[in-house]
């Protein structure tokens, strides 16, 4: 059940430039989308998050993009930070529970 | 920053016996959960509750599986034979109101559930 999809399973940027992360999900119902990243031998910390009726929600370095007709959402962070490495993990909410991507793993380059 | 509490976090059990799992959410939530993750795999849902009642559950989530929020802090995950497949991390999260109201769910750092 691929439901949301995170096709790069590792994303590798030079610190500084703009990280972009991207999202894909198949059910056209979904009405509420979330960004987790999460470190080793932690769990996951919210992020950001946007509803279906909004295409861009804006937070500090952090902005994401919904493109419902391409079913489609991406993450901007901008600019990258050593302390971005992490695994990035797009959810979608369908009643009570999240539904995940696979993640991906962001290594910010010196 | 209020957060989430899981205990123990790595717990080793043999086959077949019982293992619980215990939360504590963030204190104003209403909202409680359970996920798993499966090494290499995706993070899975399992049960949401809410007003001492679970919500929704998926199909992971069967007759071996309890939870019960025995006080008014705690939020406890039963497994009562556990298997081999139950080998997995085990995230608690909370929220204040259900997705949608723009709430999001706060995670705690898990139990590492190894059985052998």
């Amino acid at each position: 059940d691929q439901q949301v999809k995170q096709n790069s399973p590792s994303l590798s940027v030079q610190e500084g430039r703009i990280s972009i992360l991207n999202c894909d999900y198949t059910n056209s119902m979904f009405d509420y989308f979330l960004w987790y990243k999460k470190y080793p031998a932690e769990g996951p910390t919210f992020l950001i998050s946007i509803s279906s009726i909004k295409d861009k929600n804006e937070d500090g370095r952090f902005t994401v993009f919904l493109n419902k007709s391409a079913k489609h959402l991406s993450l901007h962070i901008v600019p990258s930070q050593p302390g971005d490495s992490a695994v990035y993990f797009c959810a979608a909410a369908s009643n009570y529970q999240l539904i995940w991507g696979a993640g991906t793993k962001l290594i910010i380059k010196p | 920053e209020p957060e989430v509490t899981q205990t123990p976090s790595h717990q080793v059990t043999q086959m077949g016996q019982e293992v619980i799992l215990r939360c504590v959410p963030i204190s104003n939530h209403l909202y409680f959960y359970w996920y798993r993750q499966i090494l290499g795999q995706k993070v899975e849902f399992l049960v949401s509750f809410y007003n001492n009642e679970i919500s929704e559950k998926s199909e992971i989530f069967d007759d071996q599986f309890s939870v019960e929020r025995p006080d008014g802090s705690n939020f406890t995950l039963k497994i009562r034979s556990t298997k081999l497949e139950d080998s997995a991390m085990y995230f608690c999260a909370s929220s204040l109101w259900v997705q949608g109201s723009n709430q999001p769910q706060h995670f705690g750092d898990g139990t590492r559930l190894s059985i052998l």
